[in-house]
């Protein structure tokens, strides 16, 4: 699976869009662009993932670039509940073992 | 459709006793995961299994650690004479046998070990 690369933090404002990026630019064409995010101390959590088009659900959008070596999540109105660490992964199949790099803590500020 | 089911939620065990964590996948998923978070530290796969078969064990200690997924019933994974260094939360994933979708994850077990 491709390696992603994040930065380590981000803050927030709440209310604002929370813009999350990712480089994955050894990424292979049937390789999908994951995103999970873990709020202290519970199981990970499922945001949305995408091949080559950009994507929406309740939760987030998904901007991937043309070339997809890079990605960008986005939560539209971040709220404190939102304060995570989320992790971007590289698979070929739903059933692909998860590997969670470090991710990045996104921290929501009042 | 219930989800990912961990238990017990929370495990105390005393150094060299047995440790056994149970994970009930979704319904209709034949793949099972689990990973290991020590305290401040990031998750770390251990194991991949399918029904009756383990499939990546990669992850897993050499020694004193092992899981099934037998063909009715829960996953389990053993850890046996525990040692401090052991506390972690430890937690289940599963997903279908086929598709792109999701994995889906339990909400872990706390063990520790005093």
């Amino acid at each position: 699976d491709a390696k992603t690369t994040q930065p380590t933090s981000m803050d927030c404002a709440e209310g604002r869009a929370a813009n999350l990026p990712c480089n994955h630019s050894t990424i292979s064409g049937n390789e999908y662009v994951y995103w999970y995010r873990q709020i202290h101390s519970q199981g990970p959590q499922y945001i949305i993932h995408g091949l080559k088009n950009n994507e929406t659900n309740e939760m987030a959008s998904l901007i991937i670039t043309e070339d997809r070596k890079s990605s960008t999540l986005i939560l539209p109105h971040a709220t404190l509940r939102d304060t995570a660490v989320y992790y971007c992964i590289a698979l070929k199949t739903s059933y692909d073992k998860v590997i969670f790099g470090p991710g990045t803590s996104l921290s929501v500020i009042p | 459709n219930a989800g990912v089911m961990q238990n017990p939620r929370h495990l105390v065990r005393r150094r060299g006793q047995e440790a056994r964590l149970r994970c009930s996948p979704m319904k209709g998923h034949s793949h099972v995961y689990w990973y290991r978070q020590l305290p401040e530290e990031g998750l770390k796969f251990m194991v991949y299994l399918q029904k009756e078969n383990i499939i990546d064990e990669s992850g897993m200690p050499k020694e004193r650690f092992s899981a099934e997924f037998p063909k009715e019933g829960p996953s389990i994974l053993r850890i046996q004479q525990v040692v401090r260094g052991d506390s972690a939360a430890y937690f289940c994933a599963s997903s279908p046998p086929t598709g792109v979708t999701e994995a889906f994850f339990g909400q872990g077990t706390r063990l520790t070990v005093v």
